[in-house]
């Protein structure tokens, strides 16, 4: 069946360093993925949507690469700094429905001063 | 400006009873959905909806039930809530879910 493998440990980085976090799938070959950003006790919130024939997607210091031999996105955040602290899902759809999503658990990343 | 929004943010219930949680739109998307998320599973769907009238069972579907008799909302009912059913729950909307989808700020339910 479908699988979404995120990291579950916690991601420690230092301020300013560049920030990597991986998402890898099985089973399938999604049409695109997307990413979240969740903060503590709120809801999703969508930052890039990359498809299958793109090879990367940049917004301002995010980055996002899609590899669909390797099946795993990546997703950067360069000079990161301490409010990028929170947890990273990335999502996909579900298998025989391009318009149902589906998450992994998400990183939780935590940008030290 | 255009939101979604979920009542109540907190819940407790006894196991056995009935429980709906509300979830309201504002921007006119034909597309809902109902997530739980839990420790270890990330975010599960529940149900969801393309338009009026229209529902569709997902992932973890048993127990729960949702109708659609307009646009904005999308209740998500728990017929007989069991101890299982305990998390917290997420409502999204989306004008196309290929692209996006917009989240409410979750319930966190438990059931005693």
């Amino acid at each position: 069946s479908q699988k979404i493998e995120q990291n579950s440990e916690a991601l420690n980085i230092q301020e300013g360093k560049t920030a990597t976090l991986t998402c890898n799938y099985t089973n399938y070959s999604p049409a695109y993925l997307q990413w979240y950003r969740q903060d503590p006790g709120r809801g999703p919130v969508f930052l890039l949507l990359i498809r299958e024939n793109e090879k990367e997607k940049r917004k301002e210091r995010l980055k996002v690469t899609f590899d669909t031999t390797l099946k795993q996105s990546l997703f950067h955040i360069t000079a990161s700094q301490p409010a990028d602290s929170a947890t990273y899902l990335c999502a996909l759809p579900l298998w025989g429905g391009y318009q149902k999503v589906t998450f992994g658990t998400g990183t939780k990343l935590q940008v030290i001063p | 400006d255009a939101e979604i929004t979920q009542s109540p943010r907190h819940k407790i219930t006894e196991t056995g009873r009935q429980v709906t949680l509300a979830c309201h739109q504002t921007w006119n998307h034909n597309n809902m959905f109902w997530y739980r998320q839990d420790l270890g599973h990330g975010l599960r769907l529940i149900h969801y909806s393309y338009g009026v009238q229209d529902t569709n069972k997902g992932e973890v579907s048993d127990g729960y039930s949702v109708s659609r008799s307009n646009t904005e909302d999308l209740p998500l009912t728990l017929e007989s809530a069991a101890s299982s059913q305990t998390s917290v729950y997420f409502c999204a909307s989306s004008e196309d879910p290929s692209e996006k989808l917009f989240f409410g700020s979750g319930t966190q339910l438990s059931v005693l």
